[in-house]
């Protein structure tokens, strides 16, 4: 089993739409998630984090269940700016702040 | 917000030669920087850590005399493939951390390396 699976998608929807998906992690005893966005061959830039109450920045909520072991990404009025790979990173407790990514899942939204 | 400049950005190189990839934090002291190598529709693999003065710490499977990683201040990492081939074809990025965690991590712009 990987340490973060996520659905690889693409998820095809249509502008205006509302999306989720979700990501699973292995390690238990992790402490840190994060959604990630990277368009192609781009650097990939911090959309948000993931606390345990769950957060919610403008379009984007963020959720947390410790006791399945996921975390959610749900985008609301999609946008065709919102066309992007949504990584799911889950950070690890070594002391070299590592961070595990999933390998991405992919949105593509649709006029 | 910090800033991490990565060059060169694409590099095409023939089988055998080596190629340096460098990797600078513009406006803060990174102690710490990320080397990660993705292929495509991949996630993201870390390949080594690399602290300043000192030796970088590479994860399991990637081989450091292939990879040179130099970390000669708190500004500069560098990232060296020697005798590239083929299958080193990747896309190479860069991160410099500000502080503990994903949320003080910043990436540089990335390197596509394809070798002939």
């Amino acid at each position: 089993r990987k340490e973060v699976e996520q659905d690889p998608g693409p998820f095809n929807v249509p502008e205006g739409a509302t999306v989720a998906f979700n990501c699973t992690y292995s390690n238990s005893a992790s402490q840190s998630f994060f959604w990630y966005r990277q368009d192609c061959r781009k650097e990939p830039k911090l959309l948000m984090s993931v606390y345990s109450s769950g957060n919610e920045d403008g379009r984007f909520t963020a959720q947390l269940n410790r006791a399945s072991q996921y975390i959610s990404l749900l985008i609301r009025d999609s946008k065709l700016s919102d066309s992007a790979t949504y990584l799911c990173v889950v950070n690890g407790l070594d002391s070299n702040y590592q961070l595990i990514w999933g390998a991405g899942t992919k949105l593509i939204i649709k006029p | 917000g910090a800033v991490v400049s990565q060059h060169p950005s694409w590099v095409i190189c023939k089988s055998g030669t080596s190629v340096k990839i460098e990797c600078r934090s513009l406006d803060f002291q990174a102690t710490t920087m990320f080397w990660y190598r993705q292929f495509p529709k991949q996630s993201l693999m870390l390949m080594a850590t690399s602290n300043e003065g000192s030796k970088a710490t590479y994860e399991q499977g990637v081989e450091k005399d292939k990879f040179l990683i130099n970390h000669a201040s708190l500004t500069l990492s560098t990232l060296t493939v020697t005798s590239a081939h083929p299958e080193d074809s990747s896309f190479y990025i860069c991160s410099a951390s500000a502080g503990r965690g994903g949320e003080k991590l910043f990436f540089g712009s990335g390197t596509q390396l394809s070798v002939l």
